[in-house]
């Protein structure tokens, strides 16, 4: 059964800095590409960040790029997105979410979320 | 503003059939058939409903569809249910630097 299980999520202040990590079962994370995706309190969803199955390519919305960093480890099946120069509009909950094939186009299966708070 | 344009909200009653639109460009809908839909009830993750179009993931009832035509997809509810009330959002991968891109999301309400 494929289960995606984030952490890390809190209160920062604006300009800090987070990492989240989503851990991966069920499946191995270099055979399907992954993206985070987040969603403001009373808002959509939102796209952030992807990287390719391979792990070769990375991709990032503009509102996110500079500062934030999607990265995964293989041995741990874990995705992670490093979060920094954090803003008040940053704040939403982050889901990870797995992509049925390579490329991260759609996703079959998304995490519970966990809320990042970027306030003073 | 959201990259994919869909109506806030669309509504129906039980047994009834919805399509809830979604407006898209020559940079994303219109050029690529990787529109996929999401549906969420309040306080729950996304879940996949259609991907490539018109096609269903494993376990969801074929009484949903979808669509494309142009730049427009559309997702068809028919035979509404209660349980199909919640937030539908579709996607799309795009040829900017963005690679996807959401709609802003529709309300279905079940009268």
């Amino acid at each position: 059964e494929v289960q995606l299980v984030e952490s890390g999520g809190g209160l920062v202040q604006p300009g800090g800095s987070l990492r989240l990590s989503c851990e991966a079962s069920g499946f191995t994370l270099s055979s399907y590409a992954m993206s985070w995706v987040r969603q403001a309190p009373g808002k959509g969803l939102e796209w952030v960040s992807g990287i390719s199955g391979s792990g070769g390519f990375t991709y990032y919305a503009d509102s996110v790029k500079g500062r934030f960093i999607i990265s995964r480890d293989i041995s741990r099946n874990t995705l992670y997105l490093q979060m920094n120069s954090l803003r008040s509009e940053d704040t939403a909950v982050y889901y990870c979410a797995k992509a049925p094939s390579v490329v991260p186009a759609e996703h079959d299966y998304w995490g519970q979320g966990t809320q990042v708070t970027a306030s003073s | 503003q959201s990259a994919l344009t869909q109506p806030p909200s669309v509504s129906g009653s039980p047994g009834q059939s919805v399509t809830i639109s979604c407006i898209g460009t020559s940079s994303d809908i219109g050029v690529y058939n990787r529109v996929s839909w999401y549906q969420q009830p309040p306080g729950t993750a996304p879940k996949l409903m259609i991907y490539e179009v018109s096609n269903r993931p494993s376990g969801v009832p074929d009484r949903f569809s979808g669509s494309k035509s142009g730049n427009t997809a559309s997702l068809t509810i028919s035979g509404l249910q209660a349980e199909d009330e919640a937030d539908y959002y579709c996607s799309s991968y795009t040829s900017g630097d963005t690679l996807v891109v959401f709609g802003g999301g529709t309300k279905l309400t079940v009268l």
